[in-house]
C-alpha cells in the first residue's frame, strides 16, 4: 500500500529537549516536504527536498532542520524545541517537484512543547 | 508575496442545500489549484483540483471554477450530506519551491440534518 508514515504520532516534550520526527514514504517519490498546521493559519511549508541531498527552506523554517540522506526518508529535527512549535505536523511527498503532481500526506504528528 | 485568502471561515448549510467556498490568490503565475478535505484528526485529502488552462471541473457533487483574470477560484458542493461536514482548504501553487502549495486558512463546513 502506498503511504507516507510519520512517527511519533503524538508527543509531549519539554522546552530545549532535541527531538526528531521521522517520515518515510514507499512510493519512490523524489519530492518530500514538511508542513505545520495551526488554527486559523492553514498549512504552512517548513522545508522541502527535491531529491536526495537537496533540501531548502519553505515559508517557516526557523527552529527546524531536515536531512535527506535516502530517498525514502525525510526526518524533521527540532534542535531546541520551544512552545511556539506546538503544532500538528504533516509530512508530504510527490513523485517529483513538478507543480501539480499529486501530494500524499502522512497521518500527522501532534507535538506539544511545554 | 504568496498569499491565498479563503472565505468564509465557517459555513453551515441544511442537508441537501449547496455550499460554496471562495478563494483568491496573489500570484498571476499560479497554475494549479487543489482543494483538500480534512476530517477531524485526519490528514488532508485531495478532493478535486483544477489547472489554469481550464475554467471549470466537475466530479459528481463537487465542482471547482477558476477565474484567472480575477485570480479567484471556488468550490461548489451540491446536495450536501452530513458526511460532507469537515474543514476544506483551498491551495495554490507558486513558482519556486518545487511542488509547493500555499494553503488558505480553511473553511469549517457543517451540514445540518
Amino acid at each position: 500500500e502506498a503511504q507516507v508514515t510519520q512517527n511519533p504520532r503524538y508527543l509531549i516534550t519539554v522546552t530545549g529537549k532535541k527531538l526528531t520526527v521521522t517520515c518515510s514514504q514507499n512510493m519512490n517519490h523524489e519530492y518530500m516536504s514538511w508542513y505545520r498546521q495551526d488554527p486559523g493559519l492553514g498549512l504552512r511549508q517548513i522545508y522541502y527536498s527535491m531529491n536526495v541531498e537537496v533540501t531548502d527552506k519553505g515559508d517557516v523554517p526557523e527552529g527546524y532542520k531536515v536531512s535527506r540522506k535516502e530517498k525514502r526518508n525525510f526526518p524533521l529535527i527540532l534542535e531546541s524545541p520551544s512552545p511556539n512549535q506546538t503544532s500538528l505536523y504533516f509530512c508530504a511527498s510527490s513523485l517529483s517537484g513538478r507543480i501539480g503532481n499529486t501530494i500524499y500526506f502522512g497521518e500527522g504528528s501532534w507535538l506539544t512543547v511545554v | 508575496g504568496e498569499n491565498v485568502e479563503q472565505h468564509p471561515s465557517t459555513l453551515s448549510v441544511q442537508e441537501g442545500d449547496s455550499a460554496v467556498i471562495k478563494c483568491t490568490y496573489s500570484d498571476s503565475a499560479s497554475n494549479y489549484f487543489p482543494w483538500y478535505k480534512q476530517e477531524l484528526g485526519k490528514r488532508p485529502q485531495l478532493i478535486i483540483d483544477i489547472r489554469s488552462n481550464v475554467g471549470e471541473k466537475k466530479d459528481q457533487r463537487i465542482a471547482v471554477t477558476l477565474n484567472k483574470t480575477a485570480k479567484h477560484f471556488s468550490l461548489h458542493i451540491t446536495e450536501t450530506q452530513p458526511e460532507d461536514s469537515a474543514v476544506y482548504f483551498c491551495a495554490a501553487s507558486f513558482t519556486g519551491g518545487g511542488n509547493k502549495l500555499t494553503f488558505g486558512t480553511g473553511t469549517q463546513l457543517k451540514v445540518e440534518l
